[in-house]
């Protein structure tokens, strides 16, 4: 079992719909989360840190589960521009694991 | 303006010729790290550092070997490259040292080994 996992997609909405993926992790121990978004084999960057509480930013909202070991990424209002690969990180003390990414395609 | 600089961005050479990947970021960061990334696998950590004159292995660190002599840079150097290092890599860098926070990329590079 890979140490994170996510469904590689890709998940194909219409604008304006309301899209979530979820991340698995298998290390117990670790510490702190991410969701990165990646364009095209470009460098990723950071879209938002993961909380213990859960954390929201406009149209995203990140969610930790840790009794099932998954976070999860909610998208509202899906826009065109939100089409990309998202990432989601488990850092293990400075090990850091990254997801295969779930492809996001959000179509007019 | 801040940033993570990693040179060269395109290189193709021949199996066996020792490179040097350079990754410089201005930010005062204490934490570095090496990736690379391949269809259907991801962003896989090579590896990184804490802090100058520590480093540690990430999940796949054969055929790879890094230094960090100086706060600023973090070299990954390929001794002897072979096909299988071909790939895109990308130098990251954040503050903290255990990679808490995050991570600042640099625009990556892409490495044909032929």
């Amino acid at each position: 079992r890979k140490e994170v996992e996510q469904d590689p997609g890709p998940f194909n909405v219409p604008e304006g719909a309301t899209v979530a993926f979820n991340c698995t992790y298998s290390n117990s121990a670790s510490q702190s989360f991410f969701w990165y978004r990646q364009d095209c084999r470009k460098e990723p960057k950071l879209l938002m840190s993961v909380y213990s509480s859960g954390n929201e930013d406009g149209r995203f909202t990140a969610q930790l589960n840790r009794a099932s070991q998954y976070i999860s990424l909610l998208i509202r209002d899906s826009k065109l521009s939100d089409s990309a690969t998202y990432l989601c990180v488990d850092n293990q003390g400075g090990k850091l694991i990254f997801g295969q990414g779930t492809e996001l395609s959000v179509k007019p | 303006e801040a940033q993570v600089t990693q040179n060269p961005r395109y290189l193709i050479t021949v199996t066996g010729k020792k490179l040097t990947v350079t990754c410089s970021q201005n930010m005062n960061h204490e934490y570095m790290s090496w990736y690379r990334q391949d269809p259907g696998l991801g962003l896989r950590q090579i590896y990184y550092s804490m802090n100058v004159e520590v480093t540690d292995k990430g999940d796949v660190p054969e055929g790879y070997k890094v230094s960090r002599k100086e706060k600023r840079n973090f070299p990954l150097i390929l001794e002897s490259p072979s096909p299988n290092q071909t790939s895109l890599y990308f130098c990251a860098s954040s503050s903290g040292a255990v990679g808490n926070q995050p991570q600042h990329f640099g625009d990556g590079t892409r490495l044909s080994i032929l």
